[in-house]
């Protein structure tokens, strides 16, 4: 079975600080992966996705995100974080084709510090 | 166009109740889901469907039914509503087939559900 692991569950940064949250999988081969981002008291939003292809992605709002298969890792990142990015994040895994169902983390929240 | 929408946004139930919660899509989209998010457990997959008629369980499905009777409809029901089904509730739908399509999920802006 698929399964999605984000080992921080509260991420605090300073506005224009780096970010990177991490996302493990697993599942036995090659999987459809996902960030969603969700605002407080919103629905989730698609920030990208790696279906297969040039492993770095970009996605909105200035996020991208790098599949390592060696270390089943799918960590998102950006380069200076705006207090506007302060919410949630889930990372999430699919199997493609019949496998459609996605398996999400458990998410990561993040605050940013003015 | 409206996407995904859900009603009602918010519902308090005694224990034992019944209550139906609505999902409704415009994109044409064939697959649909109701998902439950808990705080510190992410998102849980309850039930879904892959086309009008059509029904599956999910990862936590008891407790809860749902039918598709329409295409663009997914209804999700609580027969006999407990404490522990107090969660927030988001439906998402996504379309068919092709390997950039049917795992692409666009969610409502969720129900809030408390039962006491």
């Amino acid at each position: 079975a698929q399964s999605v692991t984000q080992p921080d569950i509260h991420i605090t940064v300073s506005e224009g600080a780096s970010l990177e949250l991490r996302c493990n999988y697993s599942y036995g081969a090659t999987p459809y992966l996902f960030w969603y981002v969700q605002s407080p008291g919103q629905g989730l939003q698609l920030l990208l996705k790696y279906f297969s292809g040039d492993t770095l992605v970009q996605g909105i709002k200035g996020f991208e995100a790098e599949f390592k298969r060696s270390q089943s890792s799918f960590n998102l990142r950006k380069p200076s974080v705006h207090w506007s990015d302060a919410a949630e994040y889930f990372c999430a895994v699919a199997g493609g084709g019949s496998n459609y169902k996605l398996t999400f983390g458990k998410g990561t929240l993040l605050t940013v510090n003015p | 166009n409206a996407g995904v929408t859900q009603t009602p946004k918010f519902r308090v139930l005694k224990t034992g109740q019944s209550m139906t919660l609505l999902c409704a899509q415009d994109m044409n989209h064939e697959y649909m889901y109701w998902y439950r998010q808990d705080p510190g457990m992410g998102l849980r997959l309850i039930h879904y469907s892959v086309g009008e008629g059509t029904t599956a369980k999910g990862e936590v499905p008891d407790g809860y039914n749902v039918s598709r009777l329409k295409k663009q409809n997914f209804l999700l029901g609580l027969e006999s509503a407990a404490p522990s089904q107090t969660s927030v509730y988001f439906c998402a739908s996504s379309p068919i087939g092709g390997k950039e399509g049917a795992n692409v999920l666009t969610f409502g802006a969720g129900s809030r559900l408390t039962v006491l």
